[in-house]
């Protein structure tokens, strides 16, 4: 079984500032996924980023960047020149590669971007 | 529109009586999940279809708990004679068959009281 653990429950961040959010994951697995979804208040989770385990090189999508270290199964998310829609719930989520498999969350972190 | 749709958005229902909740998910999507959220968790998964196959079943979704789609189109998930720790977000998302992005529905809140 895969756990997803994220330990900061909230932050908060100065407008155009940088945040990193923290991931750590366990699993036994060699190939998955990672990702990061956001969850602005009271509308649906969108996909921010996503990472594949075989790749050793970090993603990026514009202003969001990951640190992904398979070794210490963490995978921290940046964002960079926050911006005041960025006020979100964000998860970190994990998935197996190959055929069905369902994704697994943490709990959450919750985001506040100040002006 | 043509994201991921659920209704109702919010249902408030007395203990004991049931619900059904739908999901129309991106119409060339195979795959659907349904998945419940509690107030300060992450998602949890439920069920999964394909097509019209419901594939798996988590341990959370007691016999209380029905989910169809019939035709591996549209979604239904029913609770029988709700109890309040079924207060919750349900969540539906969807997914080519081969994808590994899942498209969220913006969630129906139910509230027993």
């Amino acid at each position: 079984a895969q756990t997803v653990t994220q330990s900061q429950p909230e932050m908060s961040v100065q407008e155009a500032e940088t945040v990193t959010l923290s991931c750590t994951y366990d699993t036994s697995e060699n190939n998955y996924y990672l990702f990061w979804y956001k969850q602005p208040p009271s509308r649906q989770m969108i996909l921010v980023i996503r990472q594949e385990a075989y790749k050793q090189q970090n993603a990026t999508e514009n202003r969001f960047s990951v640190n992904f270290q398979k070794a210490a199964k963490s995978f921290s998310l940046k964002i960079s020149d926050s911006q005041l829609g960025d006020t979100a719930m964000y998860f970190c989520a994990f998935k197996v590669t190959g055929g069905y498999q369902k994704v697994t969350f943490g709990t959450g972190t919750k985001l506040q971007v100040i002006p | 529109d043509t994201g991921v749709s659920q209704d109702p958005r919010h249902k408030i229902t007395k203990r004991g009586q049931n619900v059904t909740f739908r999901c129309d998910p991106i119409s060339e999507h195979n795959r659907l999940y349904w998945y419940r959220q509690t107030l300060g968790q992450g998602p949890e998964f439920l069920t999964y279809f394909q097509n019209e196959a419901q594939l798996e079943k988590s341990r959370l979704l007691s016999d209380r708990f029905s989910a169809e789609r019939p035709k591996g189109s549209f979604s239904t998930l029913e609770i029988q004679r709700t109890e309040q720790g079924d207060s919750a977000m349900y969540l539906c998302a969807s997914s080519f068959l081969g994808g590994t992005e899942a498209f969220f529905g913006q969630g129906t809140r139910l509230t027993v009281v």
